[in-house]
């Protein structure tokens, strides 16, 4: 599968606890994009990157949440200090540049924070 | 604010009934729209896009300026619709981060 991946699929942690996930883009991708997920919403965006350098981010992402594509491929998003409100999908997603480009989601990472 | 709204949460109809998902958006500038689909244990995928103008698994959808709506519509529908549907909006033609809507979950009964 060449599919944008993403790992874990499922993470549960405790209050407090640090964690990362990572994504895998499809490999001629450039630009990669984080979005979260909570129940009955639809994905709402975090933050994207156009090769290593990470061009916008939402107000959504606290200073517990950053993000990383050092080489311009893989990305990490790591969240500190877990809360409970953090539970949700989070999901990668990635695209060529150019307009009109479509849009490839991973399968997404569960985080559940007890 | 730029805004996509989806008023049904369920639209259930049955097998060979026609089936329209509303999606109506807010935005001043020029809009991209697409409509976004989730099978079920399936990730999310793209269905169709206003620039294509293409018919997707039977599905159209116009983008409506006037009344700046994008419904996604299909004359007959199939078991094989049954997903979750989402509308998008990106901006300009620079297509930096979509915003979507809360989606709508399309049953089809036999």
């Amino acid at each position: 599968d060449t599919g944008v991946s993403q790992d874990p699929r499922h993470k549960i942690t405790k209050r407090g606890q640090n964690v990362t996930f990572r994504c895998d883009p499809i490999s001629e991708h450039n630009r990669l994009y984080w979005y979260r997920q909570t129940l009955g919403q639809g994905p709402e965006f975090l933050t994207y990157f156009q090769n290593e350098a990470q061009l916008e981010k939402s107000r959504l992402l606290s200073d517990r949440f950053s993000a990383e594509r050092p080489k311009g491929s893989f990305s990490t998003l790591e969240i500190q200090r877990t809360e409970q409100g953090d539970s949700a999908m989070y999901l990668c997603a990635s695209r060529s540049t150019g307009v009109g480009g479509e849009l490839f989601f991973g399968e997404g990472s569960r985080l559940t924070v007890l | 604010a730029q805004r996509v709204t989806q008023p049904e949460k369920l639209l259930s109809v049955f097998k060979g009934a026609p089936v329209e998902l509303k999606c109506n958006y807010s935005y001043s500038g020029s809009p991209e729209l697409f409509w976004y689909v989730q099978y079920s244990r399936q990730r999310l995928q793209l269905l169709l896009r206003h620039i294509s103008r293409e018919s997707i698994k039977g599905f159209t959808a116009d983008l409506n300026k006037g009344e700046t709506s994008f419904h996604l519509k299909k004359p007959f529908a199939q078991e094989e619709d049954s997903a979750m549907y989402y509308c998008a909006l990106g901006r300009d033609g620079a297509t930096n981060k979509l915003i979507f809507g809360t989606g709508t979950l399309l049953a089809v009964q036999p």
